[in-house]
């Protein structure tokens, strides 16, 4: 199977604490990924990765990304009620999409 | 502005009835993804289409067609549905910039319930 691993599986943490997800991957990729899922919601993009890319920021969110690891990190900083989520993350060998298993963040108020 | 649009949101068949899952798109991208996601798991690439060529994931049942008539148009038929078909099917789209492929567009899925 192409898809990949996140830890943990499940997150909870009060509201203005930082909230750290782990993705670890099989394949060689051109870039990585991750998105939010509301519950029985679609999937929003959050934040691309390039391979060539070590760190990337976007307001809250801060990516790390470790080709010879094969693995990527999710930071939330000053987490929010409405951050409440599964995160996911996806790897792009080609232009397919294969997703990990998904962190579901929940964040008390 | 709705770009990936999926119909309808939530559609109900009976066991071994066929149903037909609609996507379009208004993003004019070359590949179009259709994805089974159930209950606390992780999105499944079932196929994609890069422009009219189809690819089939290797472990998606025959039982799971897919058409896609011109750009903006791709249907998920479902041919026989059986009760382990239940989940939610969302659509996606994702196209090159300046020869660089950009992130995937996603629909609000459909939420398929077999009785």
């Amino acid at each position: 199977s192409q898809q990949g691993e996140e830890d943990p599986q499940a997150l909870s943490i009060q509201e203005g604490e930082n909230a750290t997800m782990n993705c670890s991957y099989k394949t060689s990729i051109n870039n990585l990924q991750w998105y939010r899922q509301n519950s029985g919601r679609g999937l929003v993009h959050l934040i691309l990765i390039r391979s060539n890319e070590r760190e990337k920021h976007s307001g809250r969110l801060r990516v790390t990304l470790d080709t010879s690891k094969k693995s990527s990190s999710l930071l939330i900083t000053a987490s929010r009620a409405a951050d409440t989520a599964s995160y996911f993350c996806a790897t792009a060998p080609s232009y397919q999409f294969y997703f990990g298993t998904g962190t579901s963040l929940t964040v008390i108020p | 502005d709705a770009m990936v649009i999926q119909n309808p949101r939530y559609q109900v068949t009976q066991f071994g009835k066929p149903v037909t899952l609609s996507c379009s798109q208004t993003l004019n991208h070359n590949v179009m993804y259709w994805y089974q996601q159930k209950s606390s798991q992780a999105p499944k690439l079932l196929f994609h289409y890069y422009d009219k060529d189809f690819n089939n994931e290797a472990d998606t049942p025959d039982n799971f067609q897919s058409r896609r008539p011109n750009t903006s148009f791709c249907f998920l038929d479902i041919r026989s549905p059986g009760l382990g078909d239940a989940a939610m099917y969302l659509c996606a789209t994702r196209g090159a910039r300046d020869r660089v492929w950009e992130t995937q567009y996603f629909g609000p899925g459909t939420r398929l319930l077999v009785l």
